[in-house]
């Protein structure tokens, strides 16, 4: 298996809801990350989980929330979110370490906040 | 802050015809990545190359990397209709200890158009 699976594919979610994006790889990586991309931007690093502990936060607002369950998992927990954080949110796993490998992308989840 | 500045933006050519991307970065790295992304979907990982090398090819691909200048150039020969993405460089910079940051940085991206 060499695919990094998104669920929900689109979501659309009111300001007052609480949602939760998942993500999942049985490729062995023992990194992944989250990732957030408004159109026509490049993809922005939102978190970094290494071997299951959060090792990057950058500075992401706590309305986003995310958990590492096992190594196959990466969850994004959403709360009270604005219309402003509507973007794709790419979940990526690697290799951690000494790096030189690439990153495998899921399909992105397409979040629309009214 | 994206670290990458891509040019050009947009590219349009003809199948058949070479396309080439150019990326900047600013600061040192271990490895400078492309990837390719469609109709906004996910990115596809096309080539690594290392901060010790200097051109890597892979099928189509050519890549180059100058650390002196702090750039990359992609350049896909004999382009095909399915080449029709968006390009984005990417940079891993190292921590203080040499190893992965773990923290990829995008460049701005390059549209390509290839027309049949």
């Amino acid at each position: 298996d060499t695919e990094v699976t998104q669920t929900p594919k689109h979501l659309v979610m009111g300001m007052t809801n609480k949602k939760s994006l998942k993500c999942e790889q049985h490729m062995g990586h023992r990194a992944m990350y989250w990732y957030k991309q408004k159109a026509k931007k490049p993809p922005e690093l939102m978190f970094v989980y290494s071997y299951e502990k959060l090792s990057i936060n950058e500075s992401v607002p706590s309305r986003f929330s995310p958990e590492c369950p096992n190594s196959s998992l990466l969850n994004l927990h959403l709360h009270a979110l604005q219309p402003e954080d509507s973007a794709l949110y790419l979940c990526a796993s690697s290799r951690p370490g000494r790096g030189n490998y690439g990153y495998t992308f899921g399909s992105g989840t397409r979040l629309t906040v009214v | 802050s994206q670290q990458g500045e891509e040019d050009p933006q947009a590219l349009s050519i003809q199948e058949g015809e070479n396309a080439t991307m150019n990326c900047s970065y600013k600061t040192s790295i271990n490895n400078l990545q492309w990837y390719r992304q469609n109709s906004g979907r996910g990115l596809v990982h096309l080539i690594l190359i290392r901060s010790n090398e200097r051109e890597k090819h892979s099928g189509r691909l050519r890549v180059t990397l100058d650390t002196s200048k702090k750039s990359s150039s992609l350049l896909i020969t004999a382009s095909r209709a399915a080449d029709t993405a968006s390009y984005f460089c990417a940079t891993d910079a190292p921590n203080a200890g040499g190893t992965s940051y773990g923290k990829l940085t995008f460049g701005q991206g390059t549209i390509l158009t290839v027309h049949p």
